[in-house]
């Protein structure tokens, strides 16, 4: 079992609409959760991170974390073109500043 | 105008050639990591360093190798004990410690071929 598993999609979603990525992840012990948007071709950027269960906002971004289910969720609400890119999952690794990353979800905002 | 720099861009190598990708900071980060990209995949932990002078392997540390002499600047060196070196490099780095110690900053990244 991979210990941070993602779909790898493609996901397409419409323009204006909520795009839902969902990630979850072996280790208990982890404490900080993270999602990165990675456009093709550049390096990656962290958008949001997520330390204790419930949501964050920021913007148009919700981090959603359940450690009980150990599941950790990205929402996009009123999607642009923009958005379109991988997003990465990441997951900090046992009690060390290590992270560990998803394969990431291809994401599609179609005008 | 703080960052993460890595040069060169793209790199082109012929097999059974050392290479040295440079990754400098000036965001007074403790900790620095180097990572591997291959096409469609996600990130792999090649070697990681909390505090100048030391470092740790990570998943892929074999055919590769680094120094930490200064806290800015955290230099990979591609071996040619390296069985597969063509791929995207990314260096990132984060204050290190706590929960928000986690938070990885990433530079552009060097692109490497090796035929």
């Amino acid at each position: 079992q991979k210990e941070v598993e993602q779909n790898s999609g493609p996901l397409s979603v419409p323009e204006g609409a909520i795009a839902s990525l969902n990630c979850t992840y072996s280790d208990r012990g982890s404490q900080s959760f993270f999602w990165y948007r990675q456009y093709s071709g550049k390096s990656p950027e962290l958008i949001m991170s997520i330390y204790s269960n419930g949501d964050k906002e920021d913007g148009r971004f919700t981090a959603q974390l359940n450690k009980a289910s150990q599941y950790v969720s990205l929402l996009i609400r009123d999607s642009q073109p923009s958005d379109s890119a991988t997003y990465l999952c990441a997951v900090t690794a046992g009690g060390a500043q290590k992270l560990v990353f998803g394969q990431g979800t291809r994401l599609t905002i179609n005008p | 105008d703080g960052g993460i720099t890595q040069s060169p861009k793209y790199l082109f190598r012929k097999e059974g050639q050392n290479v040295t990708l440079s990754c400098e900071q000036n965001l007074n980060h403790d900790a620095m990591y180097w990572y591997r990209q291959d096409p469609g995949q996600g990130l792999r932990l090649i070697y990681y360093s909390q505090i100048v002078n030391d470092f740790q392997k990570g998943d892929i540390a074999e055919g590769y190798s680094v120094s930490r002499e200064k806290k800015e600047s955290f230099p990979l060196t591609v071996t040619s004990a390296q069985k597969n070196p063509t791929a995207f490099y990314l260096c990132a780095s984060s204050i290190g410690g706590g929960l928000a110690g986690g938070e990885q900053y990433f530079g552009p990244g060097t692109r490497l071929t090796v035929t």
